[in-house]
């Protein structure tokens, strides 16, 4: 089955400096990455998400890349503020395995003003 | 409904007991997924329905745990003889399950249960 790895498992930035969090999979056949961002006690929402035919989506701050050659996915957020402090989570999915989720193993980050 | 609807929100029960969670997903949705989530960790897959059926049931731990979808709507997580190693946060998630694939997942918050 599928196997996703997410790092690093904590992150610090300054106020304003970007953010960046990387998965990999090991399913060739997964079409869909979504990412997931969970404040405490809260359930996990989702936040961008790209499908295997295109390499980039971008929405105003935050913006994912895919590389399917290397089956790596990575999130960016940049001019972070403390409200994007939570933990994010990576996941893969493909209709190849009945539309399974899996999911990484979350990036708690902190912003610090 | 506009969302994925969890009760209860919080179950504190006594080692050995029986307990239910229920999973109400937004309209339409045909696929629903039940996760587990420990402290500090990521959703752990248990089960997951396309309408009525279990599609893929690989990640329920044991046969303590069961769970149903009797109308393809409302599913009802069951779990035997509960054991402390059963607390967590009990996640249900649906989307539309479209046989292409790329189909949003939606969360709803969630059922902690405590086992002491």
């Amino acid at each position: 089955g599928e196997n996703v790895e997410q790092h690093p498992s904590t992150l610090s930035v300054q106020e304003g400096d970007s953010a960046v969090i990387k998965c990999t999979y090991s399913d060739s056949a997964s079409n869909y990455f979504p990412w997931y961002k969970q404040e405490l006690g809260k359930r996990p929402q989702l936040i961008i998400d790209i499908r295997s035919n295109v390499g980039e989506k971008k929405d105003q701050r935050i913006a994912v890349t895919l590389n399917k050659t290397a089956k790596h996915f990575s999130l960016h957020i940049t001019e972070t503020q403390p409200e994007d402090s939570a933990v994010y989570f990576c996941a893969a999915s493909s209709r190849n395995t009945g539309n399974q989720f899996y999911f990484g193993t979350g990036t708690s980050l902190t912003v610090i003003p | 409904g506009a969302g994925v609807s969890q009760t209860p929100s919080n179950k504190v029960t006594e080692k050995g007991k029986y307990v239910e969670l229920r999973c109400d997903p937004i309209s339409g949705h045909t696929a629903l997924y039940w996760y587990r989530q420990s402290l500090g960790q990521g959703p752990e897959f248990l089960i997951y329905f396309q309408g009525t059926g279990a599609a893929d049931d690989s990640g329920l731990p044991n046969d303590r745990f069961f769970a149903v979808r009797p109308e393809g709507s409302v599913s009802t997580l069951k779990i035997q003889r509960t054991e402390r190693g059963d607390s967590a946060v009990y996640l249900c998630a649906s989307s539309l399950g479209q046989p292409s694939g790329a189909n949003v997942l939606t969360f709803g918050a969630g059922s902690r249960l405590t086992v002491l």
